[in-house]
């Protein structure tokens, strides 16, 4: 009964590379979130996923930041031209339903450097 | 635009006493309340939550209280065990509209330590 599973754990850019992160999420949960946390703070709210649809895209960045959630596989979180400042972790969760609780895989670990 | 705040950056307190952690907001559209536990290089864990209707809710060790007139809820953790020490967010979730969806807000964290 796995979890929420993120990859990679780590991963260290240079500036200007483009950054890739999947998530899975549990299984029968159709509903993913990406949130990022960047040192000494809370999570920020990123992004709501459906399968196939964004539902909620207010805590994006305009420019760079993109995600999905295709029909099969897992959903993707991409960066590009990576600067410093997104070096954070970054948190996915799913749910089963808008109003279930979310559960949270471990992050990703974005070193821009 | 901190909606969410947990003023105590850090907790120390003794095994077996009781742990009080607090969280006070400031948007009056929030209507659920969250607790979040989280070890080093892991994601948050759910711990207890509260809806605005209630002003507290009980789980086992943990439980949660609601004052919203003060726009205040507080954590209490008795008795504390070493186990426990973790950093420990307080979320909330607006209702939009009447629809909700896990967004949530989330405050600083508070390092909590337990001492043997």
């Amino acid at each position: 009964n796995a979890g929420v599973m993120q990859n990679p754990r780590h991963l260290v850019r240079r500036r200007g590379q483009e950054a890739r992160l999947r998530c899975s999420p549990m299984k029968g949960h159709s509903h993913v979130y990406w949130y990022r946390q960047l040192p000494e703070e809370g999570l920020k709210f990123m992004v709501y996923l459906q399968k196939e649809n964004i539902i909620d895209e207010s805590g994006m960045p305009k420019e760079r930041f993109s995600a999905e959630f295709p029909k099969e596989g897992p959903s993707i979180l991409r960066i590009q031209q990576v600067v410093r400042g997104d070096s954070a972790a970054y948190f996915c969760a799913s749910s089963s339903g808008a109003n279930s609780p979310l559960h949270f895989g471990n992050g990703t670990r974005l070193t821009v450097t | 635009d901190q909606q969410v705040k947990q003023n105590s950056p850090s907790l120390s307190v003794q095994e077996g006493r009781i742990s009080i952690l607090n969280c006070d907001y400031t948007n009056s559209m929030f209507d659920y309340f969250l607790w979040y536990k989280k070890y080093p290089a892991e994601g948050p864990t759910f711990l207890i939550s509260i809806s605005s209707i209630k002003d507290k809710n009980e789980d086992g060790r943990f439980t949660v209280f609601l004052n919203k007139s003060a726009k205040h809820l507080s954590l209490h953790i008795v008795p504390s065990q070493p186990g426990d020490s973790a950093v420990y967010f307080c979320a909330a979730r607006a209702n939009a509209g009447g629809t909700s969806y896990g967004k949530l807000t989330f405050g600083q964290g508070t390092i909590l330590t337990v001492h043997p």
